[in-house]
């Protein structure tokens, strides 16, 4: 299958400080790739849908201002937690879509654990 | 508003037997449909796609698909204990919709 990377995988900051979260696509372009928050024992929430030369699309209730995306290229995303907060420790995790035969695959990337103190 | 439902569990099985993983979807526009396997801790991988009615077998897993009752499901054969992990079911229509998981619990 395609491969889809994330960096880094682990990362502890300061509160108040920003963090760069970044996604590839390894093997494959990917015009569209998605950021998506997941809380312990919870499902994943999509944040915003990345689109290659464009804005991001956000869902209600995910501020863009502090959560910056930039799919400057056909394989990298990027995801900045700007002035992390506790609250903003998570999993972050993105997707890209491959265009498979006959479907669109999504693929994740293995995720970044954000830890805030 | 989109949904997708899938019981919580945890559903429990005993090692060798069949692992059956339901899930039921409101949006009729659904055209594609996904099953991910998520270790704990771990980012979701892609276990298997549908998008036609009837079934599809890719080795010990085999999706079903019956649009006309708006239900997929996922049958896992001779479960393992590696197998114990929770299982996402997607739909794609006009958004991508994830129901919120079934844990399952494979016994040795």
């Amino acid at each position: 299958g395609a491969v889809v990377s994330q960096h880094p995988s682990r990362v502890i900051c300061k509160s108040g400080t920003s963090v760069k979260i970044e996604c590839r696509s390894l093997d494959f372009q990917a015009t569209t790739m998605f950021w998506y928050r997941q809380f312990p024992k919870q499902s994943l929430m999509l944040m915003a849908t990345s689109n290659e030369g464009s804005k991001a699309t956000y869902e209600q209730g995910v501020e863009k201002d502090k959560f910056l995306i930039n799919h400057a290229s056909l394989t990298l995303s990027t995801l900045t937690v700007t002035s992390a907060h506790p609250e903003d420790s998570s999993f972050y995790i993105c997707s890209a879509i491959h265009r498979g035969q006959g479907a669109d695959e999504q693929y994740f990337g293995p995720g970044t654990r954000l830890t805030v103190t | 508003q989109k949904e997708v439902e899938q019981n919580s569990g945890p559903l429990s099985v005993p090692e060798g037997a069949i692992a059956s993983l339901n899930c039921t979807y409101s949006d009729r526009g659904s055209q594609s449909f996904f099953w991910y396997r998520q270790y704990s801790g771990k980012s979701p991988e892609l276990i298997m796609f549908i998008y036609s009615n009837g079934d599809k077998e890719d080795g010990r897993f085999t999706a079903q698909l019956n649009k006309a009752s708006q239900y997929v499901s996922l049958l896992i054969r001779d479960s393992q204990p590696s197998d114990s992990a929770t299982y996402l079911c997607a739909a794609v229509g006009s958004t991508l919709t994830f129901g919120k998981g079934t844990m399952l619990l494979v016994s040795p």
